[in-house]
């Protein structure tokens, strides 16, 4: 089975900061990956798939990069709204999916 | 407007079996594959379980492999997990999510299965 590790699990951030989390696969997945944002009690928003392609009303200070193991996501400039819990989630392994154990962002 | 509503929670007894749905509208229910998902209290997200739209086709995650079993009914754009001999690591909310090329985006709002006694 495909593992995904993401680092930081936990950090605190300001309003404004770039922040970077990073995502990890145990094997190559390609581009096979997506990142989605949790708020408390709220069910997961798909924010990024195919690793790097918005989603569809999602805002561009929200990016995604890599492929094979390594994966990023990047917020710009956080905003108020952006305080949350993101996973990544491989698809490579379909139907056999797989989500990191997330990084909660949270307001230093 | 595309909604995935589940239901059946609820408290149940180590053991004990709970049967949860998942209402589908606003979409072809029986064109897409359909997983079910879980969150254990404060921890992250677990994948559960996967079922094709013609039902041909299903996984389960070891965790919950030979307990749990996933089925559709494409006529009534319903999907189920019935849970059998629960334990106390079961215990999260159960979400169903719509597959379709990279990524979901489509979830229900949850349901919370609590297994103590």
């Amino acid at each position: 089975a495909i593992r995904m590790t993401q680092s930081p699990s936990s950090f605190s951030a300001s309003t404004g900061d770039r922040v970077t989390i990073t995502c990890r696969a145990s094997q190559g997945i390609s581009s096979y990956l997506a990142w989605y944002q949790q708020k408390p009690g709220k069910a997961p928003k798909l924010l990024i798939y195919a690793a790097s392609t918005l989603q569809s009303g999602v805002p561009s200070r929200f990016s995604g990069s890599g492929s094979g193991t390594d994966f990023t996501l990047t917020i710009s400039c956080l905003q108020s709204e952006d305080f949350a819990t993101y996973y990544c989630q491989q698809y490579y392994s379909y139907p056999l999916f797989t989500f990191g154990p997330g990084t909660k962002v949270d307001i230093k | 407007e595309v909604q995935l509503v589940e239901s059946g929670g609820g408290l149940v007894q180590p053991g004990g079996s709970l049967r949860l749905s998942c209402a589908a509208s606003g979409f072809t229910f029986s064109s897409y594959s359909m997983n079910w998902v879980r969150q254990a209290p404060g921890k992250g997200l677990e994948w559960v379980s996967y079922i094709s739209s013609s039902s041909s086709t299903i996984y389960y995650a070891d965790s919950v492999k030979g307990r749990f079993t996933i089925s559709r009914d494409n006529a009534k754009n319903s999907l189920y997990l019935q849970m059998n001999s629960l334990r106390a690591e079961d215990t999260a909310v159960y979400y169903c999510a719509r597959v379709q090329a990279g990524g979901w985006l489509y979830w229900g709002q949850g349901t919370l299965v609590t297994v103590s006694s």
